[in-house]
């Protein structure tokens, strides 16, 4: 079965630094989706950024940017010029690459803190 | 882009009571729809995994009779907890995806208080 691991609950960093997610996963498949998901107080669930496994190039979204690294499955997020909107709950997530319904796997999630 | 609808946003009700929590996909076919729930500071735990016209495949320890999912079109799926207990207050979470593993969107959740 699938797992994913986020090993440091909660993290904080000062506005316009940068911070660094770590997550990692098993899987024994070769070809999957990782992605990771923003959740503010409100709770909704927001996508951050998504990275297909056959792609070697990491994925960006504006300030947002993954370091994929599939040998060691791990998937690691940094945020730089981190800003007060940025304080959430962010979870690395997992999912297959099937033909239809695919599941997420979801790890236990980071607090982060963004300081003024 | 793609849009999910969870509706109650947020219910109370008495225990012993059903209460009916809808997700609707509004401008896409969902033909597998999850259900999650999430407790404070937790992730997302799958409870179930419905597809369109079947029965729900539930995860491991989820009563399957206390939570009843419908999921009759490819638009709508319905989570009931039915005889409501003060440990099912929650916060749950649809998701849907359509056909070929299209991207999972998901309904802003639902807060679920039993007194």
């Amino acid at each position: 079965a699938q797992t994913v691991t986020q090993s440091q609950p909660e993290m904080s960093v000062q506005e316009a630094e940068t911070v660094t997610l770590s997550c990692t996963y098993d899987t024994s498949e070769s070809d999957y989706y990782l992605f990771w998901y923003k959740q503010p107080p409100s709770r909704q669930m927001i996508l951050v950024i998504r990275q297909e496994a056959y792609k070697q190039q990491n994925a960006t979204e504006n300030r947002f940017s993954v370091n994929f690294q599939k040998a060691a499955k791990s998937f690691s997020l940094k945020i730089s010029d981190s800003q007060l909107g940025d304080a959430a709950m962010y979870f690395c997530a997992y999912r297959p690459k099937e033909t239809s319904g695919s599941r997420l796997t979801f790890g236990e999630g980071t607090q982060l803190t963004v300081n003024p | 882009g793609a849009v999910v609808s969870q509706h109650p946003s947020r219910v109370i009700c008495k225990s012993g009571t059903s209460v009916k929590i809808e997700c609707r996909s509004l401008d896409f076919q969902a033909t597998t729809m999850f259900w999650y729930r999430q407790f404070p500071k937790q992730s997302l735990m799958l409870m179930a995994t419905s597809n369109e016209g079947s029965k729900a495949t539930y995860e491991q320890g989820v009563e399957k009779d206390k939570f009843l999912i419908n999921h009759a079109s490819l638009t709508l799926s319905t989570l009931t907890v039915t005889s409501a207990h003060p440990e099912d207050s929650s916060f749950y979470i649809c998701s849907a995806t359509g056909e070929h593993n299209s991207p999972l969107h998901f309904g802003n959740g639902t807060r679920l208080t039993v007194t």
